[in-house]
């Protein structure tokens, strides 16, 4: 079953903004994963915050985590037409082998 | 990370047979898992492939429909058995690292006529 949804499933966005994708859980985690696809190839591993963290930054990419509201947000800065892709949170809850992943958001960089 | 690898990286079968899909890393894994992505959708957990003992599955995946094996630490297989239209989707391994980074093989993209 999906632990995780991503909000908004779509966006659509000028090139050089920023954007901002959400996504929701429901259950205690250890840690929570983001990832890209590209037009249905493998998954890119964006980054991991850990459940005792707030705050990640990986080049253009900020993640924040807020566990007492089960929900995370990955902020692409200065989108590039390359960022292009579907999005998808994972998370790893405690006890639990292997990731649930969210529904995903579509990111679409208008040049 | 590690390179994970996958053979086949897409195929057409035909309703009732089978494919084997292999999963290959270029170092030694304890965690290696399997996951479906069908059409248009997110991805979910069939099973954690475990060395040296049976396959762990979740709900609503079982043992005779996806025979998984895991021989040693760096390669796995996962079966896709009696297929029909239905299993039309991407097939995709992947290994835990010593972080809990969780990393994905290419995916086989697997069409059932």
């Amino acid at each position: 079953s999906q632990q995780g949804e991503e909000d908004p499933q779509a966006l659509s966005i000028q090139e050089g903004e920023n954007a901002t994708m959400n996504c929701s859980y429901k259950t205690s985690i250890n840690n929570l994963q983001w990832y890209r696809q590209n037009s249905g190839r493998g998954l890119v591993h964006l980054i991991l915050i850990r459940s005792n963290e707030r705050e990640k930054h990986s080049g253009r990419l900020r993640v924040t985590l807020d566990t007492s509201k089960k929900s995370s947000s990955l902020l692409i800065t200065a989108s590039r037409a390359a960022d292009t892709a579907s999005y998808f949170c994972a998370t790893d809850v405690f006890r639990v082998r292997g990731l649930t992943f969210g529904k995903g958001t579509h990111l679409i960089i208008q040049p | 990370s590690a390179v994970i690898s996958q053979k086949p990286s897409r195929d057409i079968c035909q309703r009732g047979t089978s494919l084997t899909i292999q999963c290959q890393v270029d170092s030694q894994v304890t965690m290696m898992f399997w996951y479906r992505q069908q059409p248009g959708q997110s991805l979910t957990l069939i099973a954690t492939a475990n060395q040296g003992s049976e396959a762990t599955y979740e709900s609503g995946f079982v043992i005779d429909k996806f025979p998984i094996s895991r021989p040693n630490l760096t390669f796995s297989t996962l079966t896709v058995s009696n297929m029909s239209p239905e299993d039309s989707s991407i097939y995709l391994c992947s290994v835990e690292e010593d972080h809990n980074e969780q990393f994905f093989g290419p995916g086989t993209r697997l069409t059932v006529l």
